[in-house]
């Protein structure tokens, strides 16, 4: 069973156009986050929920909107795409605390292509 | 904020070499530092990690060593062998903060 899964794998998509991304993880983890990896392979946090509540918003704009139902899902709404908004967007979720607290399993990334 | 440097940005080594890649972090309450390995087209993969009250810790061909006075820690790949290639990444954790910073990463690739 994969542990954190990303849907879809792959996204194409006009400028302009708005498109979601979901993320499950069945780890029983109850943090989840969003990461941006660029096309230089440099990756970034872009959000983090602990129990369906927004911890971090690390100054992403707010065409982004992550929504949370439940402690096992975070999915991604991006309103309005840019060209820029081109790249691979990565789930991850952990434990906030514990032994194995801020260890962060990924998904395996969902390719956003802006056209 | 917490800024974290890696070296070299790319690697290559004969297969049975040893590999380095090495990070420095800017925030001293850093108290995390995890390495992941990313293969092409798949998610980053934790490989090992060590927190901040241990100096090194391995696990068979892999180890981490870190120097918290100098803040830099160091991934160390033994006898490596062609399916360790990947692109590593460093990343810390700053006390308290639900995130991790990555490094820029680096290409290692193994000659057979």
């Amino acid at each position: 069973d994969t542990a954190v899964s990303q849907t879809p794998k792959y996204l194409v998509t006009q400028m302009g156009n708005d498109k979601s991304i979901k993320c499950e993880q069945n780890l029983g983890h109850d943090t989840m986050y969003w990461y941006k990896q660029d096309s230089k392979k440099f990756l970034k946090i872009m959000f983090s929920y602990n129990n369906k509540e927004l911890i971090i918003n690390e100054t992403v704009p707010n065409r982004f909107s992550p929504k949370s139902p439940d402690k096992a899902h975070l999915n991604l709404h991006i309103n309005s795409l840019e060209l820029g908004d081109s790249a691979v967007y990565f789930c991850a979720s952990s434990r906030r605390g514990g032994l194995a607290k801020n260890i962060q399993y990924f998904g395996a990334g969902t390719r956003l292509s802006v056209l | 904020g917490e800024n974290v440097e890696q070296h070299p940005s790319t690697l290559s080594v004969q297969e049975g070499d040893s590999a380095v890649i090495k990070c420095t972090y800017s925030d001293s309450a850093s108290n995390y530092f995890p390495w992941y390995k990313q293969e092409l087209g798949k998610g980053p993969q934790l490989i090992i990690d060590i927190r901040s009250n241990v100096g090194e810790k391995k696990d068979q061909r892999i180890a981490v060593t870190l120097n918290k006075t100098a803040k830099h820690f160091s991934l160390h790949i033994t006898e490596t062998q062609p399916e360790d290639s990947a692109v590593y990444f460093c990343a810390a954790a700053p006390q308290g903060a639900q995130k991790l910073v990555f490094g820029q990463g680096t290409r290692l690739t193994i000659n057979p």
